[in-house]
């Protein structure tokens, strides 16, 4: 079945320092990607999100480049911030067969810790 | 996109007794998913809440357990049905979102602790 593997954490930063957590999933076709994040205490928040292979999504200066090749979404920030401490999930929905019910997957989260 | 709503946000409850969590959201949504988030640990699919019949749930969990109601296309509820502290979670309701690709949209969750 589908699959979704991360980077184990917890990741410790300091703040401006450049963030890269892995992400590569198993799916058959071509699923859709993304990233959410959950701040201490919180629900998930979508962060961004990739559709087809080479699409690149960004928000809030993390970006991830959907790479169809490699099986990967990893997510970048080039200068992490204190307010970036968080919980990271790299998710994928399958390919859409018949619109809806095609269940998410969830990788196991990342934990990234900021420091000043 | 959809906003959505978690009642309680958080609650401490003994051991055997029930809690229902109410996920109410802005917009009608054919999807609505409830999800268990146990501590450090990311997220489990309980079950999809299907409007006006019963929800389908997934591997390892049961309606006598968790059972579910989905009256209309904007609110569900879950009941965590005689309580133990493996229970304590953070308890999400999600909806799906079909706008070529599918999103989902979170609740804020409701953090429960069955002491």
């Amino acid at each position: 079945g589908d699959s979704v593997t991360q980077m184990e954490g917890p990741v410790t930063l300091s703040e401006e320092a450049f963030l890269t957590i892995n992400c590569t999933y198993t799916a058959t076709g071509y699923p859709s990607l993304f990233w959410y994040v959950q701040y201490p205490g919180e629900g998930l928040q979508l962060l961004l999100k990739a559709t087809k292979a080479d699409d690149k999504g960004s928000n809030k200066g993390f970006e991830a480049t959907y790479r169809k090749e490699t099986t990967s979404f990893h997510l970048e920030k080039g200068s992490v911030q204190v307010s970036d401490s968080a919980v990271y999930f790299c998710a994928l929905s399958p390919q859409i067969l018949d619109n809806y019910g095609q269940n998410f997957v969830f990788g196991p989260g990342t934990r990234l810790s900021v420091l000043p | 996109s959809a906003v959505i709503s978690q009642k309680p946000s958080r609650d401490i409850c003994q051991r055997g007794t029930s809690l229902t969590i109410q996920c109410q959201v802005d917009s009608q949504v054919t999807m609505m998913f409830w999800y268990r988030q146990q501590p450090g640990q990311s997220l489990t699919l309980i079950a999809t809440a299907n409007q006006g019949s019963e929800a389908t749930y997934e591997s390892g969990f049961v309606i006598d357990k968790f059972p579910i109601s989905r009256p209309n296309l904007t609110f569900s509820t879950l009941t965590v049905s005689n309580m133990s502290p493996e229970d304590s979670s953070i308890y999400l309701c999600s909806v799906e979102v079909y706008r070529a690709y599918n999103e989902q949209f979170f609740g804020p969750g409701t953090r429960l602790t069955v002491l």
